[in-house]
């Protein structure tokens, strides 16, 4: 299986910050690269699929960049509604494997 | 909008079964694959199984293979997951998920129900 590693694991932020959160694969995945939102006691949200292009519907703010194994999510200007957790996901191959999640919390 | 509604949950002991159903509306459901995903109490995202658009093909984490069958109704939109001989690691929030528009992103999951709990303990 394709291991996904994120980091950091948590991360403080202010309002009007800017955060990337990097997300590495164990192999190649070429841009086969998602990334989803959480926030507790809910389902996650798409945000970003092919490593840089956004969900229908997802605010600019979000952006996503990357290739082979080495991926970023960059949030600018957070709001108090962007402190969630985030994970990225590889469709690369099977099966599809999550990052263990990062999450965002308020400084 | 995509709306998917998942129903089932429960407790439940180990070695016992129990089905999840997810009824899909504000899409073509009999074109798009459609997946489950689970996540147990505090613990990050796992992908459990995939439907293909017309059932003809599924695949499983090895995690859950040969115990849970995915299925699908086309003419009632509606996505299933039988479980059996359940273990107490498959407690989780079970998510279901639309699989992206191409053959690309069948893999991936552009939206999600709002997950149905299921504990297995005796």
């Amino acid at each position: 299986d394709i291991q996904m590693t994120q980091s950091p694991s948590s991360l403080s932020a202010s309002v009007g910050d800017r955060v990337t959160i990097t997300c590495r694969a164990s192999q190649g995945i070429y841009i086969y690269l998602a990334w989803f939102q959480q926030k507790p006691g809910k389902a996650p949200k798409s945000l970003i699929y092919a490593a840089s292009s956004l969900q229908s519907g997802v605010p600019s703010k979000f952006s996503g960049s990357g290739s082979g194994t080495d991926f970023t999510l960059t949030i600018s200007s957070l709001q108090p509604e962007d402190f969630a957790t985030y994970y990225c996901q590889q469709y690369h191959r099977y099966p599809p494997t999550f990052g263990q999640g990062t999450k965002l919390e308020i400084k | 909008q995509v709306q998917l509604v998942e129903s089932g949950g429960g407790v439940v002991q180990p070695g016992r079964s129990l089905r999840l159903s997810c009824a899909a509306s504000g899409f073509t459901f009999s074109g798009y694959g459609m997946h489950w995903v689970r996540q147990a109490p505090g613990k990050g995202l796992e992908w459990v199984a995939l439907i293909s658009y017309d059932g003809s093909n599924k695949y499983y984490a090895d995690s859950v293979e040969g115990r849970f069958t995915i299925s699908r109704d086309n003419s009632k939109n509606t996505l299933y997951l039988q479980m059996s001989s359940l273990r107490t690691e498959d407690t989780a929030v079970y998510f279901c998920a639309k699989a992206g528009d191409s053959s690309a992103t069948t893999r991936t999951f552009y939206s999600w129900g709002q997950g149905t709990l299921v504990t297995v303990s005796s």
